[in-house]
């Protein structure tokens, strides 16, 4: 099974839409991301989670929020989703104890909001 | 700030011969950390390898090095002995630790190997 996943994997949706994308995680890291990515561009970071009780705006936050349920379980929500939202969203999560801290990306949920 | 940078958008490669992806940065940081990301046309983030600012020798990860040259801000990716299954883009990405955190990512490369 999968250290990362990422649920759903797909997902079309219209302009004003709540959608929530869900992250979770076996790998015991503390740490937690959300990276949109869109075409023929690096990545770039939304918010991320050190633990349970820390939650942080990325660059790009507006129009997203985010919920760490559990060490294992980091959400990402469009609040009301626009065609501009549309992209390759990737959730990670890293090991602060880890001598390098790698992050280490799910599979991806690809959005697109029509 | 920090900033990466890939100035080859698009490199060729036969099987068998090795191929170097180039890196740049820039940060005033000391402590910081480079990493290099494959991502197949699947579209998943797979981790390659890493490199400390303050690590002595260039890292080695199987067929994968980085040339790794400090006063230049190059972080180079070399593959040896390229495979069909090696054709991706690549992602160069800094970390640096007295932030919060957050991966820099570039542009990217698209590798393509040719049998």
């Amino acid at each position: 099974d999968a250290d990362v996943t990422q649920t759903p994997r797909n997902r079309i949706t219209k302009t004003g839409k709540r959608i929530m994308l869900e992250c979770s995680q076996t790998k015991g890291h503390d740490r937690m991301y959300w990276y949109r990515q869109d075409p023929g561009l690096g990545l770039r970071l939304i918010y991320y989670s050190f633990d349970v009780k820390d939650i942080n705006k990325g660059e790009i936050s507006d129009g997203y929020s985010v919920s760490r349920q559990a060490q294992a379980k980091f959400s990402l929500s469009l609040e009301s989703a626009i065609p501009n939202q549309t992209a390759l969203y990737f959730c990670a999560t890293s090991d602060f104890q880890s001598r390098t801290d790698t992050q280490y990306f799910g599979p991806g949920t690809r959005l697109t909001v029509l | 700030a920090q900033k990466i940078t890939q100035t080859q958008p698009g490199m060729f490669v036969q099987e068998k011969e090795a191929v170097t992806l180039d890196c740049t940065y820039d940060t005033s940081d000391p402590s910081y950390g480079l990493f290099w990301y494959k991502q197949p046309s699947s579209g998943e983030m797979i981790f390659l390898i890493y490199q400390g600012s303050y690590d002595q020798q260039n890292a080695t990860e199987g067929r994968y090095s980085l040339n790794f040259q400090k006063a230049r801000k190059s972080a180079n990716l070399v593959i040896s002995a390229s495979q069909l299954g090696d054709s991706a883009m690549y992602f160069c990405a800094m970390r640096v630790y007295a932030s919060y955190g957050k991966l820099t990512f570039g542009q990217g490369t698209i590798l393509t190997v040719h049998p």
